[in-house]
């Protein structure tokens, strides 16, 4: 099956700084790509997502890059702030249906 | 938006008894509803996919005889943890996606906390 591994497990950053996660992902007909934000004890809130045929897309902070070749895609989170603070966790769809599997997560921490 | 509710929030149950967990679409039909396990502090694991009107798909190491899913109607799919032990407690949530749409988003309920003792 496909296997998606998330680096990297913590993250630190100043409020206002950038955050970088990047995931890898196995299967090269994982077409879809979601990132999901989870606050503790709720649920995952889809975030941004992107499909195979785009290189990258945007939402006003948020950003999500593809790199089909060499199968890792990136979330990068701009002028970051407190309530950015959450688990995150990339995943990529298996077997190209639409099943996910999901990365382990990182645990992104915003300093006031 | 899409609202998935999962029916109930938390249960607490003895070993040996059997639990029946709800996954509704509220506002729209779902013919494949997913359901993952949480781990404290671990990612989502991808137990099984739904089919209304069919048997659900489990994936590889899952029970099929311990974790029963039955998807009756387009908007509700039961998972029911039977003889539950101990380290089946976890944190069980459903997904689905709208059959109208033409996105590949998953809609995510709420979760049920299981604690079995």
């Amino acid at each position: 099956g496909e296997n998606v591994e998330q680096h990297p497990s913590t993250l630190s950053v100043q409020e206002g700084d950038s955050a970088v996660i990047k995931c890898t992902y196995s299967d090269s007909a994982s077409n879809y790509f979601p990132w999901y934000k989870q606050e503790l004890g709720k649920r995952p809130q889809l975030i941004i997502d992107i499909r195979s045929n785009v290189g990258e897309k945007k939402d006003q902070r948020i950003a999500v890059t593809l790199n089909k070749t060499a199968k890792h895609f990136s979330l990068h989170i701009t002028e970051t702030q407190p309530e950015d603070s959450a688990v995150y966790f990339c995943a990529a769809s298996f077997y190209g249906n639409n099943r996910l599997a999901f990365g382990k997560g990182n645990q992104v921490v915003v300093i006031p | 938006g899409a609202v998935v509710s999962q029916h109930p929030s938390w249960v607490i149950c003895k070993s040996g008894t059997s639990v029946k967990i709800e996954c509704r679409s509220l506002d729209f039909q779902a013919t494949t509803m997913f359901w993952y396990r949480q781990f404290p502090k671990q990612s989502l694991m991808l137990m099984a996919t739904s089919n209304e009107g069919s048997k659900a798909t489990y994936e590889q190491g899952v029970e099929k005889d311990k974790f029963l899913i039955n998807h009756a109607s387009l908007t509700l799919s039961t998972l029911t943890v039977t003889s539950a032990h101990p380290e089946d407690s976890s944190f069980y949530i459903c997904s689905a996606r709208d059959i109208d749409s033409n996105t590949e988003e998953q809609f995510f309920g709420p979760g049920t906390r299981l604690t079995v003792l």
